[in-house]
């Protein structure tokens, strides 16, 4: 079947220091990986995508490579912000073009920034 | 309206008691979602409707019940609500067909269930 796993958390930082969060998959066929946010009190954004083996996907300063070879998709920043305290997901998703998606999450990692 | 509503934000129910969710989108989409989101445990995926008129269930389905009479309406029921059904519930909706596939999730549902 198909699975994520993500780095235990909860993740404390100061502002202005580098963030990595690992997400590591498996499953049947090639899958599209994502990484969704979840600002407190609302619901999940997609915060970016990767859709084939060496893509990166990149937004807000956060940026995610599809590794194929190490079934890895780890979030990473070089500054974080106050503002980017949040809980993170990381989703794969097998390609389906006529049937939907089919999201499967990781547990979520929360972040905490302190300034 | 602008992307996904859910109703109630959130709900205090006793036991054995009948709920309704509900969930409204106006992006037109396709596909619609309910997931249910736990501590430690991420979101799980509960009922699914590829398009109007046809569902079909996910990974925790037991107790939960749903319907697709038109495009954007996707409500979710607990028959008889059990004190593990409470939880926070998210709608999310997705275009068809979409090669990457993403989702867009509504603000969420607060249930307790005593």
């Amino acid at each position: 079947g198909n699975s994520v796993t993500q780095m235990e958390g909860p993740v404390t930082l100061s502002e202005e220091a580098f963030l990595t969060i690992n997400c590591t998959y498996t499953a049947t066929g090639y899958p599209s990986l994502f990484w969704y946010v979840q600002y407190p009190g609302e619901g999940l954004q997609l915060l970016l995508k990767a859709t084939k083996a060496d893509d990166k996907g990149s937004n807000k300063g956060f940026e995610a490579t599809y590794r194929k070879e190490t079934t890895s998709f780890h979030l990473e920043k070089g500054s974080v912000q106050v503002s980017d305290s949040a809980v993170y997901f990381c989703a794969l998703s097998l390609r389906r073009e006529t049937s939907g998606s089919r999201l499967t999450f990781g547990e979520g990692t929360q972040l905490t920034v302190n300034p | 309206i602008a992307g996904i509503t859910q109703a109630p934000t959130s709900q205090i129910l006793a036991a054995g008691r009948r709920m309704t969710l509900r969930c409204t989108q106006d992006m037109r989409h396709n596909a619609m979602y309910w997931y249910r989101q736990d501590l430690g445990l991420g979101l799980r995926l509960i009922h699914y409707s590829n398009t109007a008129g046809t569902t079909g269930k996910g990974e925790v389905p037991d107790g939960y019940s749903v319907s697709r009479a038109n495009t954007d309406d996707f409500p979710l029921t607990l028959a008889s609500a059990v004190p593990s059904q409470t939880s926070v519930y998210f709608c999310a909706s997705s275009p068809l067909g979409a090669p990457y596939n993403e989702q867009f999730f509504g603000p969420g549902t607060r249930l307790t269930v005593l």
